[in-house]
Formats: C-alpha cells, sequence, structure tokens
C-alpha cells in the first residue's frame, strides 16, 4: 500500500514571498503519478501541478514548481510571489500508473498555508 | 461547462435515517469515485467505478453502498447513517486512461458537508 506523508501541518509566508511545501511518499512501484492539489475556503479541490514519475524534468505551472526526487520519493511544491489568493489547504497525492488497473488517490493529510499581507 | 454536480451541498440528518448524496458528471468519464475528507486525515477513498455496474470498495467503505447504472451518476447512500460518518464528501470522475496516453487527473466536484446528529 501507498503512504503519503506532509509533515508540515500549517505553514505561512508573506506576499510576494517563496515557500515550499513537503511531501514524501512510500511505494514499490516504479511507474505512478504524483499531484498536489489545492482547497481554498470555498472547499473546491483544484489540480495545482501534476508528475509522471517517468519523467526527469520537473513540472512548472506559472508561479508553481515542484522539486521531484524519485530516489528520495519526495515531491515538494514550490510557490513563488505568493499571493493572497494562495491561502488554502494543499494536499499532496499519490496514483499507480492506471495500467497497474487502479485510479486510486491517496492522499497526505494536508498542509494549511496562509499568505499574509 | 466541464463539471461534477455534486447534491445538496450541505446535510444535517439523524441518525438512522437513510439518505442519497447525487453525483453526475457531463465529461463522459468511466472513473468515478467517492471520497471523505476528515480534518487531520486527508482524504479517504469510500468506494469507485470504473465504468457502469462496475463497483468496488475503497479503503472506508463500512456503512455505504454506491451504485452505477449509468455512465454520468454516482449516488453514494448510507443505509442507516451514524454520527463517524459526519463529514465532508467528494465526488470525482476521470476518464479511464489507457497506457501511453496522457494523465489529466480527477475533476472533484463542490462537496457535500454532512452532518449526522
Amino acid at each position: 500500500a501507498q503512504t503519503v506523508t506532509q509533515s508540515q501541518p500549517e505553514m505561512s509566508v508573506q506576499e510576494a514571498e517563496t515557500v515550499t511545501l513537503s511531501c514524501t511518499y512510500d511505494t514499490s512501484e516504479s511507474n505512478y503519478y504524483l499531484f498536489w492539489y489545492k482547497q481554498p475556503p470555498s472547499r473546491q479541490m483544484i489540480l495545482v501541478i501534476r508528475q509522471e514519475a517517468y519523467k526527469q524534468q520537473n513540472a512548472t505551472e506559472n508561479r508553481f514548481s515542484v522539486n521531484f526526487q524519485k530516489a528520495a520519493k519526495s515531491f515538494s511544491l514550490k510557490i513563488s510571489d505568493s499571493q493572497l489568493g494562495d491561502t488554502a489547504m494543499y494536499f499532496c497525492a499519490f496514483m499507480k500508473h492506471p495500467g497497474a488497473g487502479s485510479y486510486q488517490l491517496t492522499f497526505g493529510k494536508g498542509t494549511k498555508l496562509s499568505v499574509i499581507p | 461547462e466541464a463539471q461534477v454536480t455534486q447534491n445538496p451541498r450541505y446535510l444535517i440528518t439523524v441518525t438512522g435515517k437513510k439518505l442519497t448524496v447525487t453525483c453526475s458528471q457531463n465529461m463522459n468519464h468511466e472513473y468515478m469515485s467517492w471520497y471523505r475528507q476528515d480534518p487531520g486525515l486527508g482524504l479517504r477513498q469510500i468506494y469507485y467505478s470504473m465504468n457502469v455496474e462496475v463497483t468496488d470498495k475503497g479503503d472506508v467503505p463500512e456503512g455505504y453502498k454506491v451504485s452505477r447504472k449509468e455512465k454520468r451518476n454516482f449516488p453514494l447512500i448510507l443505509e442507516s447513517p451514524s454520527p463517524n460518518q459526519t463529514s465532508l464528501y467528494f465526488c470525482a470522475s476521470s476518464y479511464r486512461i489507457l497506457t501511453g496516453q496522457s494523465l489529466y487527473g480527477y475533476t472533484f466536484g463542490s462537496g457535500t458537508r454532512l452532518t449526522v446528529v
């Protein structure tokens, strides 16, 4: 079974600064996907970024980027130029490759990020 | 607009009174799933469905039922709700990705806040 660990229950960052959220996972799979989801106070689950394990290059989406270290089983999210709208709960999630017959997302417990004006 | 629609958004009920939370998607997704979110626990999968008439248990299925009679609908049924089922529930859907195709991730509904008293 897969596990996902987010070791920072809460974090805060000043507006316009950079913050990094940590995520580690445990799996015996070699092919899988990793995701970061954002949940603002509206509670909508919003996909922020995804990474395919077979890709060496770290994924980037505008101000959001990841540091994917496959050997270390680490998948951190960096938010640059933090904005007030980034205030939310962030979840790291793991999915085995669908070829393995499963589409289940395994989530971490979340990190509550507050952006301070 | 492509979306997953859950109803109701909020629900307060009494112990033992059967209820159904509806979920409908308009993206022709094969895969649908239910999650519950509890503080400090992240999101955990209740049930999932790979296609019409194909359903299976997730990690926390006790006390829940599902059905998939049509591709677009995946209702969650609580036959005899109990207070420990008080939670935030999410329905999600995805394409059933074949090996080699891109993974777009899940689309989540807006959530149903259920309180059982």
